[in-house]
């Protein structure tokens, strides 16, 4: 059954420290891999991994696919509280873009 | 519309009432689909439509689950009567097809 797997399943930090989140996959027919941040509204679009190897950047976020492994990294430095929120990865089927998604890594950053 | 628009935000029904969610996704965006997400879980795939076409239904838990887009783009999913283990977050999300996925705020459903 395919499946995905977000570790850990929430974490506590303070300001200015760096994070690692975890995603690792199962997916028949894999296309792609994405990561969201969700807070009280709708899940914000953080990255799209289709290639192994390569890093994909947005500020003080990064993330890498793993395709050997089936795994994938979310890497946040020098938190702020503003990054506190669920962090939800999902892997994307190649035939019509259905998603399926981990349970979510519930970040909180203290000051 | 500048984002994925769902109605109604908040939905509360008494156990056996019919209820409809209604989607509107970003403008021209040709894929629609819909999850469900349980508190403290990720959404959960319902269905979804390239157009007006339902291309995949697996997800829809039971036949009293539907849902359309006869014009291609506001789409509506309605739960027949309703039950108690309905009450979840229904979100709705598009997509241009091949790229990234948006999704919407969600309407909170409680069944009582």
């Amino acid at each position: 059954e395919d499946k995905v797997v977000q570790s850990p399943l929430s974490l506590v930090v303070h300001e200015g420290d760096t994070v690692t989140l975890n995603c690792s996959y199962e997916v028949t027919n894999f296309r792609s891999l994405l990561w969201y941040k969700q807070e009280k509204k709708a899940p914000t679009f953080l990255f799209m991994l289709t290639s192994s190897g390569i890093e994909k950047k947005s500020g003080r976020l990064s993330s890498i696919l793993d395709k050997k492994e089936l795994s994938s990294i979310l890497n946040i430095t020098a938190t702020q509280t503003g990054d506190s929120a669920i962090y939800l990865c999902a892997g994307r089927y190649n035939q019509g873009g259905k998603l399926i998604f981990g349970q979510g890594t519930e970040l909180s950053v203290k000051p | 519309g500048a984002g994925v628009s769902q109605s109604p935000r908040y939905k509360v029904t008494k156990r056996g009432q019919d209820v409809a969610l209604r989607c509107d996704p970003i403008s021209g965006h040709v894929s629609l689909y819909w999850y469900r997400q349980a508190l403290g879980q990720g959404p959960e795939f319902l269905t979804y439509f390239n157009y007006e076409a339902q291309q995949d239904k697996s997800g829809l838990p039971n036949d009293r689950f539907s849902a359309e887009r006869p014009e291609g783009s506001i789409s509506t999913l309605t739960i027949q009567r309703t039950e108690q283990r309905d009450s979840a977050m229904y979100r709705c999300a598009s997509s241009t097809g091949g790229n990234t996925i948006y999704f919407g705020e969600g309407s909170w459903l409680t069944v009582v």
